[in-house]
């Protein structure tokens, strides 16, 4: 049972132009939630994060927005650059453990052309 | 700073053959340590995680048992492999802010 879901496994955007990455769930407790990148060969690094009081969360160019009603969020790349071309993941964390449970989506490759 | 490390990179295996995947981290102490694994088509599935020498958690049952002997070594193992057991496999560390994991290179297993 996926509860993070990233259906499009793929996106490609030419450069300057704005990415959006979107990535759905279906467990409303969670509360926190948080985006990575990857690039080949590497682990996933973090990227940006929201909690489930805000709606919008901005760091230079990239913003998530949350929709809770929806039950969505999306990453905002803005301008897009090569150098994102990456595979993105959006993950969730249900709140009250010590420790990071989070849950994955599938990842997104993100191709940004020049 | 921080640097986690993990070995090896890659790794084909015969079914029925034993498992050892090892991770270290340098640079800080009593890290909150994980194993995650990403199947074909799947997101990054927590399999385990530790907070402390000696305590592991598994968060889903499977043919994978994981030890921390010693506060910044995870190990990942299995008796017999699987054909099940392929995937690519990530350990990650996190300090006082759990949520925020830094994951290692990542180890890809074929099994055969």
């Amino acid at each position: 049972d996926q509860q993070v879901k990233q259906n499009s496994p793929s996106l490609s955007v030419q450069e300057g132009r704005i990415s959006i990455l979107n990535c759905d769930y279906t467990n409303s407790m969670f509360d926190y939630f948080l985006w990575y990148k990857k690039y080949p060969a590497e682990g996933p690094t973090f990227l940006i994060s929201i909690s489930s009081i805000k709606d919008k969360n901005e760091d230079g160019r990239f913003t998530v927005f949350l929709n809770k009603s929806a039950k969505h969020l999306s990453l905002h790349i803005v301008p897009s650059q090569p150098g994102d071309s990456a595979v993105y993941f959006c993950a969730a964390n249900p709140g009250g453990t010590s420790y990071g449970k989070l849950t994955f989506g599938q990842g997104t490759i993100l191709t940004v052309h020049p | 700073s921080q640097t986690i490390h993990q070995w090896p990179a890659t790794l084909v295996q015969p079914v029925g053959s034993p498992l050892s995947l090892e991770c270290t981290v340098e640079g800080t102490s009593n890290p909150n340590l994980y194993w995650y694994r990403q199947a074909a088509g799947r997101g990054l599935q927590l399999l385990f995680y530790s907070v402390g020498i000696g305590q592991i958690s598994s968060e889903v049952p499977q043919n994978l048992s994981a030890s921390r002997p010693q506060d910044r070594q995870f190990i990942l193992s299995s008796k017999k492999l699987l054909l099940s057991d392929s995937g690519f496999y990530l350990c990650a560390w996190s300090g006082l802010a759990p949520l925020q994991q830094f994951f290692g290179p990542g180890t890809r297993l074929t099994v055969l």
